[in-house]
Formats: structure tokens, C-alpha cells, sequence
């Protein structure tokens, strides 16, 4: 399949061992963020979302965290496997803009 | 629960041409989104429509339209294509307008020669 994200930050990670992503955005106004992942050759996969009224949500071996103050994201992966390695994306949207903005992206590399 | 699907998957067209993409929505979903995914890029937001109208315009020129269909499909096409054009085009749809998951088709890879 074809590369996505071919020079983007990176972080590489033990198997088993846990990983956190993080993600800055601009605009004060957004109130609903939303975690992806996209693997080679696919379409972005929803991991996990958050309203701007929670600073945490948890999913199955997976944990978003949002600082409204000083606008900054983060997405814990717990006990990595090897099938946890794609580009993850942040993305934000606010009330009245119909669109997601995406951030750059990050790559996850899991090592065996 | 059937997902977005997209078709074709891949295509390649000449300058100048006119391409039709297409999407069929996640069941239930009343609202499909198309973004353009440039490699090593996040998506970018092309437009969306809801109730088969366009609902929101990302910054695209004219000769990328759309069209949504009363069951709530929908089509982009784009006029005149340019080199610039070639990228993974992605559909999305989700419940509603805002504050809701979109949920992304696996795209078509345009090609432009």
C-alpha cells in the first residue's frame, strides 16, 4: 500500500511498554476533538473523541486528555501491540464550522 | 452496521479531464464530509452536505462540486483537473452536522498525468 505521512514526527515504542501521542491546536473556539488512526492504504479509523466540557476520557487501552488552557491534547496507548502501528491524527472542530481540522500527525512505530 | 464505502479505489486521469468519485454513507448517517488527503498531510476539508444540500465549503475552487442523494450517498466531482489534484480523496459521514464522530470510507487514490 501506499505511505501516508512520509515525513512526519515519530516515536517508536517497546511492545508492551505504553505511548502517548500529543497534539497542539490553535483556535480557542474549538470544543470537540477526536483521535484517529490511519494505517497504509486506509482511511482514518476512529479511536476516541472529547468534548471541550471533560479534561479526560478513557476507551479500551486508550486515554485522551484535553488542557483547554493552554490548548494541548494528548493520546495515552497502553500495553502497545504491534497492531497499534499506523499515523495517528488529532483533529478539532468547533460549534458553527462544519469541518475537522487535522493536525500534522504522528507515526507510531511499535517495536517487537 | 455497514461502513462508509468508497469506489472507485484507484483512478488515473489526464490534465484537463473530469472526474465523478463516489460514497455510499454509513447506515444511519444522515451527513457525508469529502476531504483531500495530499501525501504525508492530514485531511483537508473539501465540503460537506446534509440534507442534500452543501452545508460548509473548506478553501476548493468551484470545479470541485457534490452532490448528495435522498439516501444519502453522495458523489464529488472535480472539472479541469490539475496535477495538483492527484491525492487520496476521503468520504466521511456521521450522525449529524456537528459534535459527532465522522467515520471515514478508506478512500479513492486520484492520480492526475
Amino acid at each position: 500500500g501506499e505511505s501516508v505521512g512520509l515525513h512526519l514526527p515519530t516515536l517508536s515504542v517497546q511492545e508492551g511498554d505504553n505511548s502517548i501521542i500529543n497534539c497542539a491546536y490553535s483556535n480557542s473556539a474549538s470544543d470537540y476533538f477526536i483521535w484517529y488512526k490511519q494505517e497504509s492504504g486506509k482511511g482514518p479509523q476512529f479511536i476516541i473523541d472529547i468534548r471541550s466540557n471533560m479534561d479526560k476520557r478513557q476507551g479500551q487501552r486508550v486515554t485522551v486528555l484535553l488542557n483547554k488552557t493552554v490548548k494541548h491534547l494528548s493520546l495515552q496507548i497502553a500495553a502497545t501491540q504491534p497492531g497499534d502501528s499506523a499515523v495517528y491524527f488529532c483533529a478539532e472542530m468547533s460549534f458553527g464550522n462544519e469541518k475537522l481540522t487535522f493536525g500534522t500527525g504522528t507515526r507510531l512505530t511499535i517495536i517487537p | 452496521e455497514t461502513g462508509v464505502t468508497q469506489s472507485p479505489t484507484h483512478l488515473i486521469k489526464t490534465r484537463g479531464q473530469q472526474v465523478t468519485l463516489r460514497c455510499s454513507s454509513q447506515s444511519g448517517h444522515n451527513t457525508v464530509s469529502w476531504y483531500q488527503q495530499a501525501l504525508g498531510q492530514g485531511p483537508q476539508f473539501i465540503f460537506q452536505y446534509y440534507r442534500e444540500e452543501e452545508n460548509g465549503r473548506g478553501n476548493f475552487p468551484p470545479r470541485f462540486s457534490g452532490l448528495q442523494f435522498p439516501n444519502y450517498s453522495s458523489e464529488l466531482n472535480v472539472n479541469a483537473l490539475e496535477l495538483d489534484d492527484s491525492a487520496l480523496y476521503l468520504c466521511a459521514s456521521s450522525l449529524d452536522t456537528y459534535n459527532s464522530p465522522l467515520h471515514f470510507g478508506n478512500g479513492t487514490r486520484l492520480t492526475v498525468t
